[in-house]
């Protein structure tokens, strides 16, 4: 099984509807982040948690909402899609905050219409 | 803005060629960080270079750092078709909350 795993893995949805993404983790990690990718281009950073009391915006938090439900459960909430909301979307984790590697999912693939 | 450019953005080369990646950042860093990511895939860390360290291997990779340059490069020697796939660098600092990455370069190693 793989150590951070995100479901769903592909979703198609409309324009308004609420979305959750979720993510859970086996490496035992405190700190978890979602990042989004589009294509053609790098990461952006959307909320990162260091621990279960602990949420953080990132570059990009506007029309997102995240939740540590556990240590191991990290979810991401869009309230209201909208079309370019429409990317790839990865949970990651680390043990070392922004100086260490980072372990992914396998990515949730968005598409609102 | 993003710290990390890749260079180029996209590269083919055939198959026992050596591929060089260059990434290019703007402030002072801890840590230069490379990523793999086969198509549509979550990326795979591949090495971690710290900011005293100019050079590192691992295996078919060789990875330098240059900060008077602000500038690293990755080397696949003896490319092969499993080595196709999207690389990025990323840049750690202390105290900036986020590790940023570049935009990529594609791969493609021609049989």
């Amino acid at each position: 099984d793989a150590d951070v795993t995100q479901t769903p893995r592909n979703r198609i949805t409309k324009t308004g509807k609420r979305i959750m993404l979720e993510c859970s983790q086996t490496k035992g990690h405190d700190r978890m982040y979602w990042y989004r990718q589009d294509p053609g281009l790098g990461l952006q950073l959307i909320y990162y948690s260091f621990d279960v009391k602990d949420i953080n915006k990132g570059e990009i938090s506007d029309g997102y909402s995240v939740s540590r439900q556990a240590q191991a459960k990290f979810s991401l909430s869009l309230e209201s899609a909208i079309p370019n909301q429409t990317a790839l979307y990865f949970c990651a984790t680390s043990d070392s905050g922004w100086t260490g590697e980072l372990f992914f999912g396998e990515g949730s693939r968005l598409t609102v219409l | 803005s993003q710290q990390g450019e890749e260079d180029p953005q996209a590269l083919s080369i055939q198959e026992g060629e050596n591929a060089t990646m260059n990434c290019s950042y703007k402030t002072s860093i801890n840590n230069l960080q490379w990523y793999r990511q086969n198509s549509g895939r979550g990326l795979v860390h591949l090495i971690l270079i710290r900011s005293n360290e100019r050079e590192k291997h691992s295996g078919r990779l060789r990875v330098t750092l240059d900060t008077s340059k602000k500038s690293s490069s990755l080397l696949i020697t003896a490319s092969r078709a499993a080595d196709t796939a999207s690389y990025f660098c990323a840049t750690g600092r202390q105290g900036a909350q986020k590790l940023v990455f570049g935009q990529g370069t594609r791969l493609t190693i021609n049989p």
